[in-house]
C-alpha cells in the first residue's frame, strides 16, 4: 500500500544553518505530496504542496521537489530561525484510494 | 474565515462512558476525515467521509464510529472508551478528495481516558 518515510528527529540547528528533512514515499499512480507544520499546542497547516513530477512547491522560504524517480519530497530552507521550530509532517495524498497518509514527523529545534 | 472547528479542545474522561467529539466546517468541503496523532507514529486515519451519508474505515477504525449526515459536520463518536484510545484527534476538511486539493485541520482535541 501507499506509505511515506522521513526522517526521524529530533533535527537540532542553529540559527541560520540549512535544514533538510527527507521524505520518500510509496505510492500506486501518481499522488499529490505535502509537507505539513504543527507547531506548539497548534494543529497542522499546510506549508506547501506539489501535484506532478519535478513541480517545486515553496512558501516561507522552504522548498520542496516532487522528484518521481528516487520518489522523493525533501524539504530544504536555506536559513532556519528560531520561529521555525516545530514539527514538520510529510504527507501523500493517494488520487485513486481518497485517502492521505502521513509521515511520523519530524521535530525542528532552532537555537539562537 | 475558513475553519475547521472541532470540540471539546480537552477532555478527561473514564473507560466506558460515551463521548462525541465534534467537527463542523465552513468551507462546504465535500470530504471530512478524522485522525489520531500518537508520538512515533504521525497521524493516522480513522475514518473519513467522502460526502454526506458516505463514509468509509481508515487506518485504524477499532472502537470508533462517525456520522455524516450534513455536509458541515463530522462527529467522532467513541461508544466505549478505552485507555488505548488516550490519543491527540484531529479533524480535517478539503473541496474533495483527490486533484491535490489541501487538507485543512482543526486545532485538535487531546482526549484522556483513565
Amino acid at each position: 500500500g501507499d506509505s511515506v518515510t522521513q526522517m526521524e528527529g529530533p533535527v537540532t540547528l542553529s540559527e541560520e544553518a540549512f535544514l533538510t528533512i527527507n521524505c520518500t514515499y510509496t505510492a500506486t499512480g501518481y499522488p499529490s505530496l505535502f509537507w505539513y507544520v504543527q507547531y506548539p499546542g497548534e494543529g497542522l497547516q499546510l506549508l506547501l504542496k506539489a501535484t506532478k513530477a519535478d513541480d517545486k512547491g515553496s512558501n516561507k522560504g522552504f522548498e520542496a521537489t516532487y522528484r518521481k524517480e528516487t520518489t522523493s519530497f525533501h524539504l530544504e530552507k536555506g536559513s532556519v530561525q528560531v520561529s521555525d521550530s516545530a514539527v514538520y509532517f510529510c504527507a501523500l495524498l493517494s488520487y485513486n484510494f481518497n485517502k492521505f497518509y502521513f509521515g511520523s514527523g519530524t521535530k525542528l529545534n532552532v537555537k539562537p | 474565515e475558513a475553519q475547521v472547528t472541532q470540540n471539546p479542545r480537552y477532555l478527561i474522561t473514564v473507560t466506558g462512558k460515551k463521548l462525541t467529539v465534534t467537527c463542523s466546517q465552513n468551507m462546504n468541503h465535500e470530504y471530512m476525515s478524522w485522525y489520531r496523532q500518537d508520538p512515533g507514529l504521525g497521524l493516522r486515519q480513522i475514518y473519513y467521509s467522502m460526502n454526506v451519508e458516505v463514509t468509509d474505515k481508515g487506518d485504524v477504525p477499532e472502537g470508533y464510529k462517525v456520522s455524516r449526515k450534513e455536509k458541515r459536520n463530522f462527529p467522532l463518536i467513541l461508544e466505549s472508551p478505552s485507555p488505548n484510545q488516550t490519543s491527540l484527534y484531529f479533524c480535517a476538511s478539503s473541496l474533495r478528495s483527490g486533484e491535490g486539493n489541501t487538507i485543512y485541520f482543526g486545532e485538535g482535541s487531546w482526549l484522556t481516558v483513565v
